[in-house]
């Protein structure tokens, strides 16, 4: 089946530094959305992209949608304390009723004060 | 809104217990999904419905039974508890074809002992 391939798996930062974790796939997709899952919770719907070459922010967060359409970069630019938690690609083929999201393993985010 | 709303939070299963985990939806969804989260394996489809009415199969169905109970509910049943399903459970929901991805609960957290 399709698989995400998710990098770093773990990073350890001081506050004020910025980050960058991608993601890439054998094949090709419609949709990248990123997640972030606060420790004990579930993830949430950061940032999602619709066109190979978008590139698109929230706050302090940018993400791009490859031109290949096999992958995608999510930045954070001077990274606080709350920004701790695992964050997740997904890749999505929609197509009729059917959307299963493909995920990646994660990149999780350690921030030192 | 209350969006996906999972019970119960945490649980402690005695192996070959068996038990429900319960998930609802008041986002007028078609779609809902069950995962589960292990460390360093990321989110693993375990079952999924499209629409009332149906259940499919993802990645690690084994050992688990779904009910698709109505458009707002989606049960996950373990019949006979073993430790290798102790993990975090996560719900989700989405419209049809997901182009805005998943709307997750916040997770159960379930040991079996």
């Amino acid at each position: 089946g399709q698989q995400l391939n998710q990098s770093p798996q773990s990073m350890f930062i001081q506050e004020g530094e910025d980050v960058s974790m991608n993601c890439t796939s054998s094949s090709i997709f419609n949709t990248w959305l990123w997640y972030k899952q606060d420790p004990g919770e579930g993830p949430v719907l950061l940032i999602a992209l619709y066109k190979a070459g978008e590139l698109t922010s929230n706050g302090r967060l940018t993400a791009q949608f490859g031109i290949t359409r096999k992958d995608s970069f999510l930045n954070i630019s001077a990274s606080i304390p709350s920004d701790v938690g695992i964050y997740f690609c997904a890749g999505l083929n929609y197509g009729g009723s059917q959307g299963n999201l493909i995920f990646g393993k994660g990149t999780k985010l350690s921030v030192k004060p | 809104n209350a969006g996906v709303t999972q019970t119960p939070k945490f649980q402690v299963l005695k192996t070959g217990q068996s038990m429900t985990l319960q998930c609802a939806q008041d986002m007028n969804h078609n779609s809902m999904y069950w995962y589960r989260q292990d460390p360093g394996m990321g989110l693993r489809l375990i079952y999924y419905s499209a629409s009332e009415g149906t259940t499919d199969k993802g990645e690690v169905p084994n050992g688990y039974n779904v009910s698709r109970l109505n458009k707002r509910e989606f049960s996950l049943r373990l019949e006979s508890a073993a430790p290798s399903q102790t993990s975090v459970y996560f719900c989700a929901s989405s419209p049809p074809g997901a182009v805005y991805g998943y709307t997750f609960g916040s997770g159960t957290r379930l040991t079996v002992v």
